[in-house]
C-alpha cells in the first residue's frame, strides 16, 4: 500500500533551520511530484511546495520562497525540505503529499503521509 | 490568490440525515474543485475531485457537484464516521493552489 513517511521535525529557535524528510513506499516514487502541505495548530490547510517526478521544477508559496528548499532522490524514493531562516509563522504539521496524476502534476492529492510537527519558538 | 470560502463554518446534522455543505471560489476555477475530510489527529482524505468524481473507494453517499465558482459536496444517510472537518480546494490556479477554511460537521 502506499505510504509516506515524514521525519525530522522538532523544537527549533526562530531563525534556526531543519531538514525534513519524507519515505515512500508502495508505488513508483519516481512517477509522480510531490508536494509539501502545512498546517498550522488549529487551522485549516496551506500548500507549501511542489517538485516533479524528475526532480526538475519546483514551485514554492510566496510564504516560504526563498527559505525552504524542496529536493528528491528517487534512487531512495524520498523527499527532503530544507527549511531555513524559520518564523514562528512556520510552526504546523508538515504534511508529505502525493500528486494524484502520474507524470505531470495536477495539484490535488490522493495520498497523504501522517504528517510531522515542527515546532519555532524560542 | 483565488479565494475559497466555505458555509457553513460549521454545520449540525443528525446522523441518518443529510448534510450540504457550500464552497465559492472568488473567480472561476471551472471544475479544478477537489474536496477533503478530515478527522482529529488525522491527515485529510480525498474525498472528491474535477468538482463530482468519487477518489477511490469512497462511498456513493458522498456526491459533489457545481462548476466555476459555486460548488457543493452532499453527504446523505449521515454515518457517525462523516462528522469531521471538510475542505475544498481549487487547483485551477497552479502552483497557487487554495484551500477553503473549513466546514465542521457536527453531530445535532
Amino acid at each position: 500500500q502506499v505510504q509516506l513517511v515524514e521525519s525530522g521535525g522538532g523544537v527549533v529557535q526562530p531563525g534556526r533551520s531543519l531538514r525534513l524528510s519524507c519515505a515512500a513506499s508502495g508505488f513508483t516514487f519516481s512517477n509522480y511530484a510531490i508536494h509539501l502541505v502545512r498546517q498550522a495548530p488549529g487551522k485549516g490547510l496551506e500548500w507549501v511546495a511542489v517538485i516533479a517526478s524528475d526532480g526538475r521544477d519546483k514551485h514554492y508559496a510566496d510564504s516560504v520562497k526563498g527559505r525552504f528548499t524542496i529536493s528528491r532522490d528517487n534512487s531512495k524514493n524520498t523527499l527532503f525540505v530544507q527549511m531555513n531562516s524559520l518564523r514562528a509563522e512556520d510552526t504546523a504539521v508538515y504534511y508529505c503529499v502525493r500528486d494524484a496524476d502520474i507524470g505531470a502534476a495536477d495539484y490535488y492529492f490522493d495520498y497523504w503521509g501522517q504528517g510531522t510537527l515542527v515546532t519555532v519558538s524560542s | 490568490e483565488i479565494v475559497m470560502t466555505q458555509s457553513p463554518a460549521t454545520l449540525s446534522v443528525s446522523p441518518g440525515e443529510r448534510a450540504t455543505l457550500s464552497c465559492r471560489a472568488s473567480q472561476s476555477v471551472s471544475s479544478n474543485l477537489a474536496w477533503y475530510q478530515q478527522k482529529p489527529g488525522q491527515a485529510p482524505r480525498l474525498l472528491i475531485y474535477g468538482a463530482s468524481t468519487r477518489a477511490t473507494g469512497i462511498p456513493a453517499r458522498f456526491s459533489g457537484s457545481g462548476s466555476g465558482t459555486e460548488f457543493t459536496l452532499i453527504i446523505t444517510s449521515l454515518q457517525s464516521e462523516d462528522f469531521a472537518v471538510y475542505y475544498c480546494q481549487q487547483y485551477k490556479n497552479w502552483p497557487a493552489i487554495t484551500f477553503g477554511q473549513g466546514t465542521r460537521l457536527e453531530i445535532k
